[in-house]
């Protein structure tokens, strides 16, 4: 199985400031023959089910705001939001797609400083 | 719009088994895959495995492999997660959530609260 590894496992951030969030697969999740990372970012809420942010490691989804980007190939990526929001309280999950079992990091939680 | 509507919560003894359900709406049922994620409190997102709405086609993952089942009934378009010799560690938020043309989840739903307790 690939081990995703997120860090940190949470961080607090000014209202306005960036936030970064790192997320590491233990084998490439490149898809070669496609040439694309096969890679996406969820936002969860308490009580809530994750909402799509990124795909294809970084494709913002319809209707996500841009201050929200991804970055990186291979197996590393990062998740950055560029001026946190209050409404950007949340935990925030890696996820690979590129074999089964699909597998997530274990979250960061974000929270404003 | 993608609706996915799951059945409510439950609580089932150890040992027991459970059966969600998640009714579909707004898009061509016998397209893309339906997979199921759970979260355990407190925990990471959690696969489950998928089913292939087109052919019925499963694919479960190891660490539940003899205990769960998806399958379809493609008259109602709905979704179903049975999983069987449960116990406590089992108890866990589930969701289905159906894939696009990128294999990533944009569509999810509200969740189904299985509690296990004697």
């Amino acid at each position: 199985d690939i081990v995703m590894t997120q860090s940190p496992d949470s961080l607090a951030v000014p209202l306005g400031e960036r936030a970064t969030i790192n997320c590491k697969s233990s084998q490439s999740v490149l898809s070669s023959s496609k040439n694309e990372n096969r890679l996406a970012w969820y936002q969860q809420k308490p009580g809530q089910p994750p909402k799509l942010l990124i795909y294809w490691a970084s494709t913002r989804e319809s209707g996500v705001p841009d201050r929200f980007s991804g970055s990186g190939s291979g197996t590393d990526f990062t998740l950055t939001i560029s001026s946190l929001q209050a409404e950007d309280v949340a935990v925030y999950y890696c996820q690979q797609y590129y074999n089964t079992p699909r597998t997530f990091g274990q979250g960061t939680k974000v929270e404003i400083k | 719009q993608v609706q996915l509507v799951q059945s409510g919560t439950e609580v089932k003894k150890p040992g027991a088994s459970v059966k969600v359900s998640c009714k579909a709406s707004g898009f061509t049922f016998t397209t893309f895959s339906m997979h199921w994620v759970r979260q355990a409190p407190g925990q990471r997102l959690e696969w489950m495995g998928w089913i292939d709405i087109d052919n019925g086609n499963t694919k479960y993952s190891q660490q539940f492999q003899g205990r769960v089942s998806i399958t379809l009934d493609t008259s109602a378009r709905t979704a179903y997660m049975e999983l069987s010799s449960l116990r406590s560690e089992d108890t866990a938020v589930y969701f289905c959530a159906r894939d696009n043309i990128t294999d990533s989840y944009p569509f999810w739903g509200q969740g189904t609260l299985v509690t296990v307790s004697s």
